[in-house]
């Protein structure tokens, strides 16, 4: 069974300061990882995602996150936090795109405060 | 281009009832997912719909059922209303080589 684990419920960092959100998955196979921002009382937007190649990838607002296959880690990055950076901060895990996308498992996410 | 929309965007039922929620995918794509996310926890997989028919389901009992129409909208339906059932549904969409992306959601409230 797929599983992601967000071992930081809460983190509060200062403005202009740099940030990393801890993300560990557990899959059978090869992951396809996923980040996603929510802001209060709304939908989850895509911050970037992960299905092959370059470890390394590049997201929206200036976000990155590595792949870690020896340590089943997603974790996501940001060198300087921007106030309207403060929302709640999703890792997924889904199992492929075999027809449609196929089911995703959610983190319990990471709540994160900017501190001006 | 719409991303994907849902309808409606607050409802509140009370216990024993019986609602229907309803998502418009995204321009291009064919797939629709629904997910559950409870106050202060990350969403959990109800169902996916593919060429209109039930392709995955999550662990969610049988009074969550859900259709697509063919023109790949799709609703939720969820019969005898419980407490725990209050949450913020979201619907997402795809194709089938794309990732899924989320409507705004609907906020349900169970009294």
């Amino acid at each position: 069974a797929q599983s992601v684990t967000q071992p930081d419920i809460h983190i509060t960092v200062s403005e202009g300061a740099s940030l990393e959100l801890r993300c560990n998955y557990s899959y059978g196979a090869t992951p396809y990882l996923f980040w996603y921002v929510q802001s209060p009382g709304q939908g989850l937007q895509l911050l970037l995602k992960y299905f092959s190649g370059d470890t390394l990838v590049q997201g929206i607002k200036g976000f990155e996150a590595e792949f870690k296959r020896s340590q089943s880690s997603f974790n996501l990055r940001k060198p300087s936090v921007h106030w309207s950076d403060a929302a709640e901060y999703f890792c997924a895990v889904g199992g492929g795109l075999t027809g449609g996308g196929n089911k995703l498992t959610f983190g319990t996410g990471t709540q994160l405060k900017v501190e001006l | 281009d719409a991303g994907v929309t849902q309808s409606p965007t607050h409802l509140i039922k009370t216990r024993g009832q019986q609602v229907t929620l309803r998502c418009s995918p995204k321009s291009g794509h064919d797939t629709v997912s629904w997910y559950q996310q409870a106050l202060g926890q990350g969403p959990q997989f109800i169902f996916q719909y593919y060429e209109e028919e039930e392709r995955q389901r999550g662990n969610f009992p049988d009074r969550f059922s859900g259709h697509q129409f063919p023109n790949y909208s799709s609703e939720l339906n969820v019969n005898a209303l419980l407490l725990g059932d209050s949450a913020l549904y979201l619907c997402a969409s795809s194709n089938p080589t794309d990732t899924q992306y989320f409507g705004p959601g609907t906020r349900l409230t169970v009294l």
